[in-house]
C-alpha cells in the first residue's frame, strides 16, 4: 500500500534560517506528490505539488523536487519567516488509488525571532 | 468565491451517540472527500462521494457513513460514537475531471466524552 514518512518535529528555527523537512514515500504505480500546510485552527492548504519524476514544485519561496530514485520529496526554503510557523504535511496520491490523498504524520515548524 | 464550508465547527458528544457533520463544497466542485485527523496525526481518508454515490472508502468501520445531495453538499454520519472517534474531521472538495485540485474546509472538531 501507499505510505508517507516525514521527519518528526517540532523543528525550531531562527528567522532567516534554511529549512529542510524530509519526506520519503512508498507507492504502487507513479504517485503525484504534495506538500500541504496547516495553520493553527485552520484546514489544509496546498503549498506545492509535483506530478512526475524530476518535477520541481515551488510556491511562496518553498520548493521540493520529486526524486524517484530516492523516493523522496523534501521541502526546502532558503529563509524562513515567523509567519511560516505551521504544520507541514507531505502527501501522495495515485490514479490507481482513486486520487485519494495519503498523508504523512506532519512536521511542526516553529520560527523564532 | 466561497471555499469549502463545514458545520458545525465544534461539537461535543457522549459515547454511544450519533453525529452528523455537514460540508458544502467549493462552487463548481462536484466531488467531496472526508478525512479524519486525530490529534498530532496526518489526515486519514474516510470516503469520497461523486454523483451521489460512495466511490472510494478507506479503512473505516461501517459506523461511518455518508451521503451526497444533488447540490453536491455532503454529510458524514458516525454511529455508536467511541472515545477514539474524537478528531478533526476535514471535508475536501474537487472537480472529478481535475484530480489533485482539492480544496479543504477548516474542519469540524468532534470531542467524544
Amino acid at each position: 500500500g501507499n505510505s508517507v514518512t516525514q521527519m518528526e518535529g517540532p523543528v525550531t528555527l531562527s528567522e532567516e534560517a534554511f529549512l529542510t523537512i524530509n519526506c520519503t514515500y512508498t507507492a504502487t504505480g507513479y504517485p503525484s506528490l504534495f506538500w500541504y500546510v496547516q495553520y493553527p485552527g485552520e484546514g489544509l492548504q496546498l503549498l506545492l505539488k509535483a506530478t512526475k519524476a524530476d518535477d520541481k514544485g515551488s510556491n511562496k519561496g518553498f520548493e521540493a523536487t520529486y526524486r524517484k530514485e530516492t523516493t523522496s520529496f523534501h521541502l526546502e526554503k532558503g529563509s524562513v519567516q515567523v509567519s511560516d510557523s505551521a504544520v507541514y504535511f507531505c502527501a501522495l496520491s495515485t490514479t490507481g488509488g482513486g486520487n485519494k490523498l495519503t498523508f504523512g504524520t506532519g512536521t511542526q515548524l516553529k520560527v523564532e525571532l | 468565491d466561497a471555499g469549502v464550508t463545514q458545520s458545525p465547527t465544534h461539537l461535543i458528544k457522549t459515547r454511544g451517540q450519533q453525529v452528523t457533520l455537514r460540508c458544502s463544497p467549493k462552487s463548481g466542485h462536484d466531488t467531496v472527500s472526508w478525512y479524519q485527523q486525530a490529534l498530532g496525526q496526518g489526515p486519514q481518508f474516510i470516503f469520497q462521494y461523486y454523483e451521489e454515490e460512495e466511490r472510494q472508502r478507506g479503512n473505516f468501520p461501517d459506523r461511518f457513513s455518508g451521503h451526497q445531495f444533488p447540490n453536491y453538499s455532503s454529510e458524514l454520519n458516525v454511529n455508536a460514537l467511541l472515545l477514539g472517534d474524537s478528531a478533526l474531521y476535514l471535508c475536501a472538495s474537487s472537480l472529478a475531471m481535475v484530480p489533485y485540485g482539492y480544496t479543504f474546509g477548516s474542519g469540524t472538531r468532534l470531542t467524544v466524552v
